[in-house]
């Protein structure tokens, strides 16, 4: 079955880097559009980034755009996101998510999430 | 940036009650919408995709309508395990994706 397990998570100070790791198994990493989606305390979702696992259609959201970068490790089925430059307004838990197809409207529905990762950015 | 508005914020119901969520989009989606459901302390969950295309392993007590602009979620019996937060995500236009801001079903 697909498993999704976030890693990377923890405390840091406005300023300063994280991050983020996702595991994948259980499907074809290849074949699939990846995701991150945040949800800040009490609040709702907000996508963050999504790519094609082959490096292409990298997108982001406004409020992150320069600061983080999505990227992906093929021979590992790994997700990953690089959080630079943290501010109090990204304290969140993190989950990554799987395209519910591999081609069409549907990479950007998401069919499997991981438990989350929680991100604290505070002095 | 296709702003995503669902209703009511919080519903106060009871077990066995027949539930009706709504979403509306700024722009029209086609059928390009799905509804995810969140428990507490859980990663979200797909339920329903294409408006009306119920995810694997969804029971069929959960249905979804609509195409262009509103869309409805009908819970048609509400089980205790329903009681969660619903909210509908629209993948016609992206970059963003963008997210309800969330329906709570709490117990009356």
């Amino acid at each position: 079955q697909v498993q999704l397990v976030e890693s990377g998570g923890g405390v840091v100070q406005p300023g300063e880097s994280l991050r983020l790791s996702c595991k994948t198994s259980g499907f074809n990493f290849n074949d699939y559009n990846m995701h991150w989606v945040r949800q800040a305390p009490g609040k709702g979702l907000e996508w963050v980034a999504s790519m094609r696992t082959d490096g292409y259609n990298v997108y982001y959201a406004n409020s992150v755009k320069g600061r983080f970068t999505i990227s992906t490790d093929t021979s590992k089925n790994t997700l990953y996101l690089q959080m630079n430059s943290l501010r109090g307004e990204d304290t969140a838990v993190f989950y990554c998510a799987k395209a519910a197809d591999g081609s069409g409207f549907s990479q950007y529905c998401l069919d499997s999430w991981g438990q989350g990762t929680l991100v604290t950015v505070s002095s | 940036e296709i702003v995503m508005t669902q209703s009511p914020a919080t519903l106060s119901v009871s077990p066995g009650e027949r539930v009706t969520l709504s979403c509306g989009a700024s722009q029209t989606l086609d059928s390009h919408l799905a509804w995810y459901q969140q428990k507490p302390g859980q990663a979200p969950r797909l339920l329903i995709y294409d408006a009306s295309t119920r995810a694997t392993g969804v029971p069929a007590r959960f249905s979804g309508s609509g195409s262009g602009t509103e869309f409805t979620l009908i819970i048609s019996s509400l089980q205790s395990e329903d009681f969660a937060v619903y909210y509908c995500q629209q993948y016609n236009k992206w970059p963003p994706i963008t997210f309800g801001q969330g329906t709570r079903l709490e117990i009356k």
